[in-house]
């Protein structure tokens, strides 16, 4: 079945970086973007920044332009999010997402989500 | 941006009852709306996208509207649907969340 499965908690200190993995599974890796979206305790959901699988492009939210990067490996169906310079306040849980479409490349809803990793700065 | 605000915050339903839960849009987004249910500890489920719903949702979920304002209706409430919900624009970039609404048991 389709599913993406994220790596383990985190704990850093500040100014340190983490990076996230999302391996996804059950359906053709390069067909459909990737989002990171990110959920602060008792907090909402925010979105960080969408990948291309398929060619790489990157799209980031203007709050993270400067700290996130997003890659992914297709020889392993795995995505990935580096933050940078971490604070406290970057301290939540961190979701990559499938975007509904396949072959789309444009902003989208997210039909398929990892099972979430929590980073904590402190 | 467009800022998406949800309403009410917290809705408090009886089981078997209807609930009706709003969402507007900042500027016009056309049908580009998704919900999404989320229970504690667990990651966002997608219901519906452009007023159809995902595989696998009941038919008690439905959502309606276009343009600025929409609305997610959940026919007659299970124990299993008290969660919160987000609305999420995806018109343009970036996309954008609601704040979510709480549907609570009365």
């Amino acid at each position: 079945q389709v599913q993406v499965v994220q790596s383990g908690a985190e704990v850093k200190k500040p100014g340190a970086s983490v990076k996230v993995s999302c391996k996804s599974s059950g359906y053709t890796f390069t067909s459909h973007g990737i989002s990171w979206v990110r959920q602060a305790p008792g907090q909402g959901l925010e979105w960080m920044g969408w990948i291309s699988t398929y060619n790489g492009n990157t799209n980031y939210a203007q709050k993270f332009q400067d700290r996130v990067t997003m890659t992914t490996d297709t020889s392993t169906s795995t995505a990935y999010m580096e933050l940078r310079r971490l604070r406290s306040d970057d301290t939540a849980v961190y979701y990559c997402a499938r975007d509904l479409m396949a072959n789309w490349g444009f902003v989208d809803a997210f039909d398929i989500w990892g099972q979430g990793t929590m980073v904590t700065v402190s | 941006e467009i800022v998406m605000t949800q309403s009410p915050a917290t809705l408090s339903v009886s089981p078997g009852e209807r609930a009706t839960l709003s969402c507007r849009a900042s500027q016009s987004i056309s049908t580009n709306l998704a919900w999404y249910q989320q229970t504690p500890g667990q990651a966002p489920r997608l219901l519906i996208s452009s007023a159809t719903r995902a595989a696998g949702i009941p038919a008690r979920f439905s959502g309606s509207g276009s343009g600025t304002e929409f609305t997610l209706t959940i026919s007659s409430l299970q124990s299993e649907d008290f969660a919160v919900y987000y609305c999420q624009q995806y018109n343009d970039w970036p996309p954008s969340f609601g704040g979510g609404t709480k549907v609570e048991i009365k």
